[in-house]
């Protein structure tokens, strides 16, 4: 099984300023299968980015993921006050027992 | 539009049965892969089975000797038996649609908290 650390656990920010989110694979995920998640208190995990670099539909060009083997990024350029909220990594490489990380909530500072 | 929704008792007894369907619209139950995922403080998001074309089921290995997955192709819906229940298993459990057995999911049910207390 996959372990996904993700780092910061808190991420203290104000709106406008840059957020950039890790997530290390305890082993290199197959074809960069590793996708971010947003989720609100009562909701439940909205799809952003998945392939590890491609936005969802409807996710703004503010948000970009990045990395490969083991090593992922999700950058929000420009943080709105919307995009406070706790941030989720998955990899599905590993057929059918995909696994996710720990998260990172991001809060204003 | 996709939708889906999960329901089904939020209190199950120690040692008992918990039973969860979840109903499906905009879609073909009987194509993609339906899954089960939960999320609790303290394990955060666990993906728990999925089934596709009402019958190939897979499931996690730290649940599966206690995972009844099925489908109700009429109905549009999925359901999820959990046998053996204790209070570790108390957690939001959510449905969710992926396109293949290893899949990012991008389509989720709302989530329905499930108590294990006596």
């Amino acid at each position: 099984e996959i372990v996904l650390t993700q780092s910061p656990g808190t991420l203290s920010l104000s709106p406008g300023e840059r957020a950039t989110l890790s997530c290390r694979a305890s082993q290199s995920v197959w074809s960069n299968y590793l996708a971010w998640y947003q989720q609100k208190p009562g909701q439940a995990p909205r799809l952003f980015i998945y392939g590890a670099s491609s936005r969802a539909t409807g996710i703004p060009d503010r948000f970009s993921g990045s990395g490969s083997g083991t090593d992922f990024t999700l950058t929000i350029s420009r943080l709105e006050p919307e995009d406070f909220a706790v941030y989720y990594c998955q990899q599905y490489g590993t057929s059918p027992l995909n696994t996710f990380g720990g998260g990172t909530k991001v809060e204003i500072k | 539009q996709v939708q889906l929704q999960e329901s089904g008792p939020g209190l199950v007894k120690p040692s008992g049965t918990l039973s969860l369907t979840c109903t499906v619209s905009g879609a073909s139950i009987d194509r993609h892969y339906w899954n089960w995922i939960r999320q609790t403080a303290g394990r955060g998001l666990e993906w728990i089975g999925q089934i596709y074309g009402g019958e190939t089921t897979n499931s996690s290995p730290s649940l599966k000797n206690r995972v009844s997955l099925s489908v109700d192709t009429s109905n549009n819906q999925f359901f999820l038996k959990l046998t053996s229940v204790t209070a570790a298993d108390t957690a939001v459990y959510y449905c969710a649609r992926g396109w293949s057995a290893s899949s990012y999911y991008n389509y989720w049910g709302q989530g329905i908290l499930v108590t294990v207390s006596s």
